[in-house]
């Protein structure tokens, strides 16, 4: 199983940052898994902006949430992340993960892909 | 300000014990949802080392164990190796915040 970020490393400030992960040796369609977006601004500690299942449910930080929309492509086995108005602070590394859950919110995350690092700034 | 509160850093010497805390409230820990850990080495991938309070995961060594009491958790490494030296996250879930939670993480130096 492999997960893998991709999505542009600058994003100026207002405008809405785009993430895709694409899932390769698992089916994203698997009963019990969502799928999540993490987040690590620098020199700070890891922040949840959400999951998603293949059937579109989906969880998100309150904090987040005003501003985004996580999606799901079984076609191409792909989720993604889209924030919107973002500034300096959304600046981080961006993190995908696998997610154990039948909904309960006792998930965790258990296989994680390398992470994308996106840069808010003008 | 973290919702789970660990130490900033911990360290030990080679072959030694060490143990990093996490501390929650009633509101997560103490609610009775469970408590996660992860291990994360710079621009590596993080990767989980015990799930739900104790358990772990196929091919992390037994030399990781984890707890969980009250609003309090703690991860406990034995026979500490150079390979050991990472930051490490707790991770609960919030029914306040209805929000998944991280501790602000540890750092785990091995003298």
């Amino acid at each position: 199983l492999q997960l893998h970020e991709s999505g542009p490393g600058l994003v100026k400030p207002s405008e809405t940052l785009s993430l895709t992960c694409t899932v390769s040796g698992f089916s994203i369609t698997t009963t019990n898994y969502y799928w999540a977006w993490i987040r690590q601004p620098p020199g700070k500690g890891l922040e949840w902006i959400g999951n998603i299942y293949f059937t579109g449910s989906s969880y998100y930080s309150p904090s987040l949430e005003s501003r985004l929309t996580i999606s799901v492509d079984t076609s191409k086995s792909q989720f993604s992340l889209r924030l919107t108005s973002v500034t300096a602070a959304d600046t981080a590394i961006y993190y995908c993960a696998r997610t154990p859950s039948n909904g309960d919110p006792n998930w965790y995350f258990d296989l994680w892909g390398r992470g994308t690092l996106v840069r808010v700034s003008s | 300000q973290s919702v789970l509160t660990q130490p900033p850093s911990v360290s030990g010497a080679p072959g030694q014990r060490v143990t990093i805390s996490c501390l929650g409230s009633s509101s997560n820990v103490g609610a009775g949802y469970d408590v996660h850990w992860y291990q994360h080495l710079p621009g590596a991938a993080p990767k989980l080392l015990i799930y739900g309070n104790t358990h772990r995961p196929s091919g992390v060594p037994d030399r990781f164990s984890a707890s969980k009491s009250g609003t309090s958790a703690s991860l406990a490494i034995t026979g500490l190796r150079g390979e050991d030296e990472a930051d490490y996250y707790c991770q609960s879930y919030d029914i306040t915040l209805s929000d998944s939670v991280f501790g602000g993480g540890t750092k785990l130096t091995v003298l």
